[in-house]
């Protein structure tokens, strides 16, 4: 399985972007990269996933290094209900295991 | 739909007794994923259901525990005898297809005392 690096912790101001990024340098060309984040006392949540191009949904974007060995998942306006453990998961087409490292902690400030 | 819904939300109990954590995944859903969190170790994948069968129990973390699906809308995890080390979060999951997001049921936080 592909190691991932993500920071333990970053800050935001409330409405402002927030650009939480990802390494992922071991990872392979059929390898999803996969965001979840678990807001406080709730279980993950969906955020996001791509395979190769930049990928735009309600929640969030995420933007794919052209070399694949990082990704970078973007809020546009971060709000206060933001504020979670976000994780970065590549994940094998065709596979199951998620499997959750440390993430980062976002703390959104008002 | 209401999500996946996992019973009971709390569950206090002492070593060495029984413990039975339940989930119904959601419908349509045939994948159902069993995963525990705790501060050192963080969300770790126990085992995983398709279409009922276990396919996956690697992380299952010794004899103590077993899962079953009886069938396609109900889930048991089963600790017996439960330890403190046991003391968790558990969450289940459920999926429609491979590969596809996961969606989280509010888990139960157990606690052995």
């Amino acid at each position: 399985d592909a190691k991932t690096t993500q920071p333990n912790s970053m800050e935001s101001n409330e409405e402002e972007p927030v650009h939480l990024p990802c390494n992922h340098s071991t990872i392979s060309g059929t390898d999803y990269i996969h965001w979840y984040r678990q807001l406080p006392s709730q279980g993950p949540e969906y955020v996001i996933h791509g395979l190769t191009s930049n990928v735009n949904n309600r929640m969030a974007s995420l933007a794919i290094a052209e070399d694949r060995k990082s990704s970078t998942l973007i809020l546009h306006r971060a709000t206060l209900r933001d504020a979670a453990v976000y994780y970065c998961i590549p994940l094998q087409t065709g596979a199951n295991n998620l499997f959750f490292g440390t993430g980062t902690r976002l703390t959104v400030i008002p | 739909d209401a999500g996946v819904i996992q019973s009971p939300r709390h569950e206090v109990t002492e070593m060495g007794q029984e413990v039975t954590l339940r989930c119904k995944p959601i419908s349509g859903h045939d994948y159902l994923f069993w995963y525990r969190q705790t501060m050192m170790r963080g969300l770790e994948l126990l085992i995983y259901f398709n279409n009922n069968v276990p396919i996956d129990d690697s992380g299952m973390p010794e004899d103590r525990f077993s899962a079953k699906m009886p069938n396609a809308s109900f889930s048991t995890l089963k600790i017996q005898p439960s330890e403190p080390r046991d003391s968790a979060v558990y969450f289940c999951a459920s999926t429609p297809r491979r590969n596809n997001e996961q969606f989280f049921g509010p888990g139960t936080r157990l606690t052995v005392l």
